[in-house]
């Protein structure tokens, strides 16, 4: 159990809706990121947020948005969707500073399947 | 732009000896590598790192070696076990504005047979 708790695990919806992905960091850790994995792909950097700031982007769509509370914990919006938004998306969290020097600490992912 | 590349999407080794995984990188900037492993239904989890200041890093059955020059690293597993039947993620970070993120390769799919 890494103290990441990503909710739902799985997600069925419909091509043009929209969903939130929820993400609670380990006790403590005020950095939050997220990555998409589409199927037999590497984990796609989305975004990274440090306490409530957001502090690098990556290849997120204009359609994606998140965000991170007071009280740490983030949620990641996906509007419009498509069928290629079909995959997994994971949460991590890390403790310090914000810049990558250690591990992440990734929660079980939520699998989102777009019909 | 696939900065962090794993060619083998599988490796199949033996139970009890040595799986050697590879990652290559194209980011000069890139200065602290990681392993993760992840197994199904469960998230990433963290290995090995290694920083761009060593070239090789040790930890119990699990080493990683980094080529600079070759841009190039290596996770040594000695002996392989079948719990290490996983996939195993490349990553790396580094320059001013990457240092906020890590770049993943896509990953090799371990099975280690009895």
């Amino acid at each position: 159990d890494s103290g990441v708790t990503q909710t739902p695990k799985h997600l069925i919806t419909a091509t043009g809706q929209r969903v939130t992905l929820r993400c609670s960091p380990r006790s403590g850790d005020l950095s939050v990121y997220w990555y998409q994995q589409s199927l037999d792909q590497g984990l796609q950097f989305l975004i990274h947020y440090y306490n409530g700031e957001e502090r690098a982007k990556g290849n997120i769509l204009e359609r994606f948005s998140a965000q991170q509370f007071p009280d740490l914990h983030s949620e990641l919006n996906l509007s419009s969707l498509e069928l290629g938004d079909s995959a997994l998306y994971f949460c991590a969290s890390k403790s310090g500073t914000g810049g990558i020097g250690g591990e992440l600490f990734f929660g079980e992912g939520s699998r989102l399947t777009v019909l | 732009d696939q900065q962090v590349k794993q060619n083998s999407p599988s490796l199949s080794v033996q139970e009890g000896r040595i799986s050697i995984l590879n990652c290559d990188y194209t980011n000069s900037m890139f200065d602290y590598f990681l392993w993760y492993k992840k197994y199904p239904a469960e998230g990433p989890t963290f290995l090995i790192s290694i920083s761009s200041i060593k070239d090789k890093n040790e930890d119990g059955r699990f080493t990683v070696f980094l080529n600079k020059s070759a841009k190039h690293l290596s996770l040594h597993i000695v002996p392989s076990q079948p719990g290490d039947s996983a996939v195993y993620f490349c990553a790396a970070s580094g320059g001013i504005q990457g240092a906020q993120k890590l770049v993943f390769g896509q990953g090799t799919r371990l099975t280690i047979n009895p």
